[in-house]
């Protein structure tokens, strides 16, 4: 199975601030990453894909760079709702595997 | 609008079996594959396996092969999941959701509690 190694567990910032998140494969998954966000009382949303495409609805904020092993979550300019948990995927083979998470919390 | 919806928390116990439903709305389920996750307390997401409603045709992750069994009945509109000879370790929060590969919606989630 494909191991997926998200870093950081843990990330605070304050609104305004831009913060990164890595996603790292144990093996080449070409560019077929997905990331995912967390909040409590909604649904999961599914923010990117393929790597760098942005979902419908997902803010231009957000953006999705990477392929072969490493990738990178951005979100520029942050917005009091993007303090949740975010999770990366790989979608290139089964068994698809999640990364561990990171919670995104207010500084 | 595209909705997931889950049936009602479950309590099993151990050796016993339940089934989980997903309803969906605003989407035929015969045009995407349906995928099952769970996230034990305190951990991350775990791929369960996926379903293409349109056949039948089913990949389980390797753990769950024996534990998962996945159908849909494309007249409702409903994935199922049934999780047989539970065990505590099967304590969990389980989601239905629905995608060709990545995940494009997702259920609210279920709790499964096995206990004596």
């Amino acid at each position: 199975d494909v191991q997926m190694t998200q870093s950081p567990s843990y990330l605070a910032a304050s609104p305004g601030e831009s913060v990164s998140i890595s996603c790292k494969a144990s093996k080449s998954i070409n560019t077929y990453l997905a990331w995912y966000q967390e909040k409590p009382g909604k649904t999961n949303k599914l923010l990117i894909y393929s790597g760098s495409t942005l979902q419908s609805g997902t803010p231009s904020r957000f953006s999705g760079s990477g392929s072969g092993t490493d990738f990178t979550l951005t979100i520029r300019s942050l917005e009091p709702e993007d303090f949740a948990v975010y999770y990366c995927q790989q979608h290139n083979e089964y068994p698809y595997t999640f990364g561990a998470g990171t919670k995104l919390e207010l500084k | 609008e595209v909705q997931l919806q889950q049936s009602g928390a479950e309590l099993g116990k151990p050796g016993t079996s339940v089934k989980l439903s997903c309803k969906v709305s605003g989407y035929n389920i015969r045009s995407t594959y349906m995928h099952w996750v769970n996230q034990r307390p305190g951990k991350g997401l775990e791929w369960i396996g996926r379903i293409d409603p349109a056949n039948g045709n089913t990949i389980y992750a390797e753990k769950f092969k024996s534990k998962a069994t996945l159908t849909a009945d494309t007249s409702s509109n409903t994935a199922y999941m049934q999780l047989s000879q539970l065990k505590s370790d099967d304590t969990a929060i389980y989601f239905c959701a629905m995608g060709g590969a990545e995940l494009d919606y997702w259920g609210q989630g279920v709790m499964v509690t096995v206990s004596s």
